[in-house]
């Protein structure tokens, strides 16, 4: 089984449509958590952040943790063409341990 | 405000010739260095990290070498490549303990 498990894809959605994406991960001393967005044939740019479990919101995004079930999600509202990348999670144990990433989802949102 | 370079951005390469990618990062001090490869299917798959100048952690073991020469660069390196070296190379920085990474714009390397 491995640490982070993330559905690739590709997704296709309506302009204006909600999107869920979610990873599920197996090591339950995870602690930080986070969303990045990626380009085609740019770097990963940091999304959302949460530690431990709970709800955070920014803008149309909002990152999701149930700990209890190692799951997470981002949700995205009212989703927009230039929404279109690919997101991959991330989590890690500690500030000072290397963040262990999901394969992305490939998420295309059609005008 | 800092920022990273990376380069070359492509680089197309025989089989069994030398690789050398090279990270640099301005505007800060005693950063966290990663190199990340990403291959088609597979996801971000990290293979070397650096708390500090000759401190270099392999996560894994392949024909790849990493080292960190001065505080701020982080050079990825492999005597020969083999045709599975192929993917994009991304680097990336942190400070300790924040938790969020900056990556660079990535390397796309084929082997041929």
């Amino acid at each position: 089984q491995k640490e982070v498990e993330q559905d690739p894809g590709p997704l296709s959605v309506p302009e204006g449509a909600i999107v869920s994406l979610n990873c599920t991960y197996s090591n339950s001393a995870f602690q930080y958590f986070m969303w990045y967005r990626q380009y085609s044939r740019k770097g990963p740019e940091l999304l959302m952040y949460t530690y431990s479990s709970g709800n955070k919101e920014d803008g149309r995004f909002t990152a999701q943790v149930d700990k209890s079930s190692k799951y997470i999600s981002l949700f995205i509202r009212d989703s927009q063409p230039s929404d279109s990348a690919t997101y991959l999670c991330a989590m890690s144990l500690s500030g000072n341990t290397p963040l262990v990433f999901g394969k992305g989802t490939r998420l295309s949102v059609i005008a | 405000s800092q920022t990273i370079h990376q380069w070359p951005a492509t680089l197309v390469q025989p089989v069994g010739s030398p690789l050398s990618l090279e990270c640099t990062v301005e505007g800060t001090s005693n950063p966290n260095l990663y190199w990340y490869r990403q291959a088609a299917g597979r996801g971000l798959q990290l293979l070397f990290y650096s708390i500090g100048i000759g401190q270099i952690s392999s996560e894994v073991p392949q024909n790849l070498s990493a080292s960190r020469p001065q505080d701020r660069q982080f050079i990825l390196s492999s005597k020969k490549l083999l045709l599975s070296d192929s993917g994009f190379y991304l680097c990336a920085w942190n400070l300790p303990r924040n938790y969020g990474y900056t990556f660079g714009s990535g390397t796309r390397l084929t082997v041929v």
